[in-house]
């Protein structure tokens, strides 16, 4: 099973400013990898899929990079919305497998 | 519009059993492989049970193997998860979900069913 560890777990930001969260996995994933986007309540949002392309209707202020282990999601300058729980998720091999999150908060 | 809304979800005591239903609309609901996954409370979201567009394949995570069992109707547009022998750990809030093209890249979820396991 693919071991995927999502840092930090809380990251404080100021709004306007930006942030970058990061997620490494056990082991390559190519760049079979996504992030998603959760608000209470809410089920989760794809952000990005195959590592850096941006899912329909996504804004441009979110970016993503990476490939093999190491993956990173950028958000430019956040905006109010953006304040949530981001996961990353493997899709190279089964089980498919989820980070355990990274908070963003409003410093 | 996609919609996927699932339900029977509930309390259910250790041991006991459910079965969740998702009914799916707003795309060819026979042509799209369908997933289960679930989340724990302040957890990630958990990948539980896939299903190919024919019911051909079927994948479990070894959390849910041998004792939930994934199906669908395809002439209902309907996926369903059977859960047998259901403990505490498999409390969580369980939403179907689907892919827009991009196999296992969840773009379409459901509001998601609350299962409780407690006595």
């Amino acid at each position: 099973e693919v071991v995927v560890t999502q840092s930090p777990v809380t990251l404080s930001v100021s709004p306007g400013e930006g942030a970058t969260l990061f997620c490494r996995a056990s082991q390559s994933v190519s760049s079979n990898f996504a992030w998603y986007q959760q608000k209470p309540g809410r089920a989760p949002r794809l952000l990005i899929y195959g590592a850096s392309t941006g899912a329909p209707g996504v804004p441009a202020r979110f970016s993503g990079s990476g490939s093999g282990t190491e993956f990173t999601l950028t958000i430019s300058s956040l905006q109010s919305e953006d304040f949530a729980i981001y996961y990353c998720q493997q899709y190279n091999s089964w089980p498919l497998t989820f980070g355990g999150g990274t908070k963003v908060e409003i410093k | 519009e996609v919609q996927l809304v699932e339900s029977g979800g509930g309390l259910v005591q250790p041991g006991g059993s459910l079965r969740l239903s998702c009914v799916a609309s707003g795309f060819t609901f026979s042509d799209s492989a369908m997933t289960w996954l679930r989340q724990a409370p302040g957890k990630g979201p958990e990948w539980v049970s896939f299903i190919s567009a024919s019911s051909g394949t079927t994948f479990y995570a070894e959390s849910a193997k041998g004792r939930f069992t994934i199906s669908r109707d395809n002439s209902k547009n309907s996926l369903y998860l059977q859960m047998n022998s259901l403990r505490a750990e498999d409390t969580a809030i369980y939403y179907c979900a689907t892919p827009r093209d991009v196999p296992n890249v969840f773009d379409y979820w459901g509001q998601g069913t609350l299962v409780a396991v407690s006595s």
